[in-house]
């Protein structure tokens, strides 16, 4: 069970495309869904976090014209990086909780490679 | 001061050790402690959920929280080359959803 999809695993495209990377907890409803960026041998950095109906909330130094985040449904986020440039290449990854209350763990997808070339 | 401080390694055993991956943090509010384990371009996989103090074991693993230190650990038994993986650890508050991850272990398990 707590599975999450992340789709695509890899993309490597031009500067200045703007690339749509979708998050879906497959067998579990999440009210909130997390984006996290990891650059190598680093740990991950929280991104924003994303609730179901509402708008997300960015941390601090997160561009949110840059990383527009859309939670349309309990079971699918997405992150759409806008004209995107070489210094956004990194491993993106989105993580869910359940719907169900209480405290429970978050589930991570399996990230997103993404290049600029 | 980072929140979470957690060792990189790399650190290496032989197939079969008892291994040891700890971490401490700072903040006497947090009450909730997680391992996950993380493969080379995987996301990362929870192995233990834990609240506040004491032990909790699943398979050949064992987590254990001290909050009176502020030290986490994660032990594995009869470690296996499929071990290999860095290891992050995690923590959150009583109330709330934000993580705070430590740098994460890297574990190599010769055969």
């Amino acid at each position: 069970g707590a599975v999450v999809s992340q789709h695509p695993s890899r993309v490597i495209c031009k500067s200045g495309t703007s690339v749509k990377i979708e998050c879906r907890s497959l067998d579990f409803q999440a009210t909130t869904m997390f984006w996290y960026r990891q650059f190598p041998k680093q740990s991950l950095m929280l991104m924003a976090t994303s609730n179901e109906g509402s708008k997300a909330t960015y941390e601090q130094g997160v561009e949110k014209d840059k990383f527009l985040i859309n939670h349309a449904s309990l079971t699918l986020s997405t992150l759409t990086v806008t004209s995107a440039h070489p210094e956004d290449s990194s491993f993106y990854i989105c993580s869910a909780l359940h719907s169900t209350g209480g405290h429970q763990p978050q589930h991570f997808g399996d990230g997103t490679r993404l290049s600029i070339l | 001061q980072k929140e979470v401080e957690q060792d990189p390694g790399p650190l290496s055993v032989p197939e079969g050790a008892i291994v040891s991956l700890n971490c401490t943090y700072s903040n006497s509010a947090f009450q909730y402690f997680m391992w996950y384990r993380q493969y080379s371009r995987k996301g990362p996989e929870l192995l233990m959920y834990t609240y506040s103090s004491g032990n909790k074991e699943d398979g050949r693993f064992t987590a254990q929280v001290d909050k009176s230190s502020k030290y986490i650990s994660l032990f594995i038994r009869d470690s296996q080359p499929s071990d290999s993986a860095t290891y992050l650890c995690a923590t959150k508050m009583e109330y709330g959803n934000k993580l705070v991850f430590g740098a994460g272990t890297i574990l190599r398990v010769k055969s």
